[in-house]
């Protein structure tokens, strides 16, 4: 069964930061990819998704991700974070060729940005 | 944009009471229902995948006959905690697709159920 591995769980920076948020998945085949946002009180809302093509993605609010086939990662990063970007943030993996069309999330990654 | 709109947002229930949650799409037409569970500083889990018109496929571990889900219409669908405890108290959130999964997905907002 797929599996989604997010390795920070909690991560605290400081306005004007650089963020890197480790995402790595388990299955082999050919995968969607996606990472959501979790504002607090709010539902979740996408970022960013690659399905194919060039593995660099860029999302909404300055956000891009990197598919790295080879490491089977879909690291998420922002140059320079915001107070705003405060949240909690889900990788998740949805395997094409099982035919299964749920999403597998991984556990989430609190960010906390201090001002 | 697409979007979901789950009710209610909370609910609190007594034991053994059922407690029905709904999931509409709005502006489109959801082929695909999918229900999540997430306990606290936790992933979501999914709880089943509902087709219009067929019966749900539940994931391994969920009671069928505990959450139950309609998905009668391209537009709605209901998951049912029958008989609630209160490790049924959770949040609940229902994601919607129009098709394959290229159309992406949409989600809820979230119930947040407390069982007493």
């Amino acid at each position: 069964a797929q599996s989604v591995s997010q390795h920070n769980h909690h991560v605290i920076l400081s306005e004007a930061a650089s963020l890197e948020l480790g995402c790595n998945y388990s299955y082999g085949g050919t995968v969607n990819l996606f990472w959501y946002v979790q504002y607090p009180g709010q539902h979740l809302q996408l970022l960013l998704k690659y399905f194919s093509g060039d593995p660099l993605v860029k999302g909404i609010k300055g956000f891009e991700a990197e598919f790295i086939k080879s490491k089977f990662s879909f690291n998420l990063r922002k140059p320079s974070v915001q107070w705003s970007d405060t949240a909690e943030y889900f990788c998740a993996v949805n395997a094409k060729s099982t035919g299964r069309r749920a999403l597998t999330f991984g556990s989430g990654t609190r960010l906390q940005v201090q001002p | 944009g697409a979007v979901v709109s789950q009710h209610p947002s909370w609910v609190i229930c007594k034991s053994g009471t059922s407690v029905k949650i709904e999931c509409r799409s709005l502006d489109f037409q959801a082929t695909t229902m999918f229900w999540y569970r997430q306990f606290p500083k936790q992933s979501l889990m999914l709880m089943a995948t509902s087709n219009e018109g067929s019966k749900a496929t539940y994931e391994q571990g969920v009671e069928k006959d505990k959450f139950l889900i309609n998905h009668a219409s391209l537009t709605l669908s209901t998951l049912t905690v029958t008989s609630a405890h209160p490790e049924d108290s959770s949040f609940y959130i229902c994601s919607a697709s129009q098709g394959n999964t290229n159309y992406g997905y949409t989600f809820g907002s979230g119930t947040r159920l407390t069982v007493v």
